[in-house]
This record gives C-alpha cells, sequence and structure tokens, in this order.
C-alpha cells in the first residue's frame, strides 16, 4: 500500500489566486511528521511546511498553510495568492518509524507538478 | 542554501564503471541519508547513517554501498552502473533521528550513465 498519496499528478493556478494541493497518508505509527518539500526546475528540494501528529493546529508559514485532517489521514497544502515562481514539484512526505527500527524515514509521495498562468 | 554539500553536481559515466558521490552534512547534524530519484520510482530512499553508523537501509542495490566518516561527512559508492542507474541522487541531513525533524537536502549529483 502506498504511503503516500498524491492523486494529482498536475494542476494549474491563475496567479494570485489560492490553490490546495491534496495529501493522503496511511500509517499507524501514533507518532509521525508529514512535510511538503518544493522541487523547482533546478531540481533542489526546497522545505516548506512541517504538521506534526500531535499538533492540534493547522500548521502555516507565510502563503502556505496545511489543512491537516488527522482522522482523514489527509494533509492538504494551501498556497494563497500563488506567484510565478510557485510553478515546480510539490512533494507531500510523512516521517514515521521505520520498519521497527529506532530510526525515523522520510517517505515521499509521487509529487505535484504545480503550473501557474499569468 | 540549506547547508548540504553534495559534490559532484553532475556525472557522466558508461556502463560498468563505479562512481563515488560525496556528502558533506550541515554543521553538528548526525544523520545522513541518501535518496535516488528517477522519473519512473520517484524519491527513494537508499540508506541511513547515524554518527558513523548505518541505521536503516531501504531500496539500496548490492551494488551500492555508502559510510559515514568520523567527521560526519558520507560518500555513497556506486558499482557495474547500468543505464537504469542514471537518476539525481540526493543526500540530506537533520541534527538527530526523530519524526518531528526535517530534512535538508543538498542539491543532488545528477549520474547520467551511458
Amino acid at each position: 500500500a502506498q504511503k503516500i498519496t498524491q492523486t494529482q499528478p498536475g494542476m494549474f493556478v491563475q496567479e494570485k489566486e489560492a490553490v490546495t494541493l491534496d495529501c493522503t497518508y496511511d500509517t499507524s505509527d501514533p507518532s509521525y511528521g508529514l512535510f511538503w518539500y518544493k522541487q523547482p526546475s533546478s531540481g533542489e528540494m526546497i522545505f516548506l511546511i512541517y504538521q506534526g501528529s500531535y499538533d492540534q493546529q493547522n500548521a502555516t508559514e507565510g502563503r502556505y498553510s496545511l489543512n491537516f485532517q488527522k482522522a482523514r489521514k489527509s494533509a492538504n497544502l494551501v498556497i494563497s495568492a500563488s506567484q510565478l515562481g510557485d510553478s515546480a514539484m510539490y512533494f507531500c512526505a510523512m516521517r514515521e518509524r521505520y520498519s521497527g527500527a529506532g530510526s525515523y524515514q522520510l517517505t515521499f509521495g509521487k509529487g505535484t507538478k504545480l503550473s501557474v498562468i499569468p | 542554501d540549506s547547508g548540504v554539500t553534495q559534490t559532484p553536481k553532475h556525472l557522466i559515466t558508461a556502463t560498468g564503471q563505479r562512481v563515488t558521490l560525496r556528502c558533506s552534512p550541515r554543521s553538528g547534524d548526525l544523520s545522513v541519508y541518501w535518496y535516488q530519484q528517477s522519473l519512473d520510482q520517484g524519491l527513494q530512499f537508499l540508506i541511513q547513517y547515524y554518527n558513523g553508523e548505518e541505521r536503516a537501509k531501504g531500496n539500496i542495490l548490492e551494488r551500492f554501498s555508502a559510510q559515514q566518516f568520523p567527521d560526519l561527512h558520507s560518500e555513497l559508492n556506486l558499482s557495474s552502473l547500468e543505464l537504469g542507474d542514471s537518476a539525481l541522487y540526493f543526500c540530506a541531513s537533520s541534527a538527530q533521528d526523530e519524526y518531528n525533524e526535517k530534512l535538508f537536502f543538498g542539491s543532488g549529483t545528477q549520474l547520467s550513465v551511458l
């Protein structure tokens, strides 16, 4: 079973509009972290936002917010007031205990390619 | 700048060859992770080292090996290279090994096997 599912391979959004990128996850670990990373065409992986499994409030970082619905196991990224520079691949990732070992591994979804239209 | 340094940025080699990718983690970070990114497989976790010791193994082929040195830098060795090994290889680091820690990624090494 997929640990992280991103169902939107590609999305388009008009500049200055808001956009939601979907992410669902699967884990039985009570302690886990959810992350969103951005990968522009230049290739680097840029951290955007983090949500912990015990956090009561949705995380926000500037124009980024994470809509965390624990019962539904979803962690959607909302980008407000889209800019041309937001055009990139966006990856949802989950960090959970790895195979019973004493380590926490980060597993990525397949990503959503966001294109911002002027 | 994430503070994680990877060299080289690009590597072109032939099938059957062996290459070494190098990673310097952020200052003070004890955990180093290696990931492979390809179009068909996405971002795959390969291996993790923590303070010099192997901590977890992912989808790493037997032809691949890694190590972390006393100064905490890490190397990923890829041998008997095949065309399918062409990918972007990322190194990442974190201070410890906790679920609430983000990983800081290097800019990657683009490997092309011809």
